[in-house]
């Protein structure tokens, strides 16, 4: 089945870094999600993207619509130990679809 | 504020046996889901009912059944449980309309000996 390519795998950083990672398919979406899933519990939505070149901020964190409608990008600023987790985009191919096709997600790691 | 309520959290079961895994939401939501995540991949889609009284197989049905029993509850079905089905089982509703973004469960885990 289909999944996007998320990258990185898996992050390790310092306590203060700003964080960034993205996700690319070969499929046009017309709306993409990032999902933030901590241990033992189910992912939690973060941020909605439903235009092509759309940013959008939610207290730190930064995401933008990828101009293709094939990528998006999430970034994290001044990251701090409660960013830890794994984090997903996920993309729908048209509005109010029931399917959701998801990426292999990003490990996250702060230290302090 | 429950959201969307999963039962069991955990549970192991023996090859072959069966197992129905619960999920009920109290948000009124028209559509819900049920999807299983293995290490290192994203979540894939089993089953999903867009509303009372359908249901739609999604990426992985093999070896799967779901009941949308009503309006609140989605139960997913291991009629004959294998190895590979070894995972952690998700279930997420959703509301009607544009922009409705789905809300998860905190999940099943399920092992297979």
């Amino acid at each position: 089945g289909q999944q996007l390519n998320q990258s990185p795998q898996s992050m390790f950083i310092q306590e203060g870094e700003d964080v960034s990672m993205n996700c690319t398919s070969s499929s046009i979406f017309n709306t993409w999600l990032w999902y933030k899933q901590d241990p033992g519990e189910g992912p939690v939505l973060l941020i909605a993207l439903y235009k092509a070149g759309e940013l959008t901020s939610n207290g730190r964190l930064t995401a933008q619509f990828g101009i293709t409608r094939k990528d998006s990008f999430l970034n994290i600023s001044a990251s701090i130990p409660s960013d830890v987790g794994i984090y997903f985009c996920a993309g729908q191919y048209r509005y109010n679809t029931d399917k959701l096709i998801f990426g292999t997600g990003t490990r996250l790691q702060v230290f302090p | 504020n429950a959201g969307v309520t999963q039962t069991p959290k955990f549970q192991v079961l023996k090859t072959g046996q069966s197992m129905t895994l619960q999920c009920a939401q109290d948000m009124n939501h028209n559509s819900m889901y049920w999807y299983r995540q293995d290490p290192g991949m994203g979540l894939r889609l089993i089953y999903y009912s867009a509303s009372e009284g359908t249901t739609d197989k999604g990426e992985v049905p093999n070896g799967y059944n779901v009941s949308r029993l009503n309006k609140r509850e989605f139960s997913l079905r291991l009629e004959s449980a294998a190895p590979s089905q070894t995972s952690v089982y998700f279930c997420a509703s959703k509301t009607g309309g544009e922009f409705q973004p789905q809300h998860f469960g905190d999940g099943t885990r399920l092992s297979i000996l």
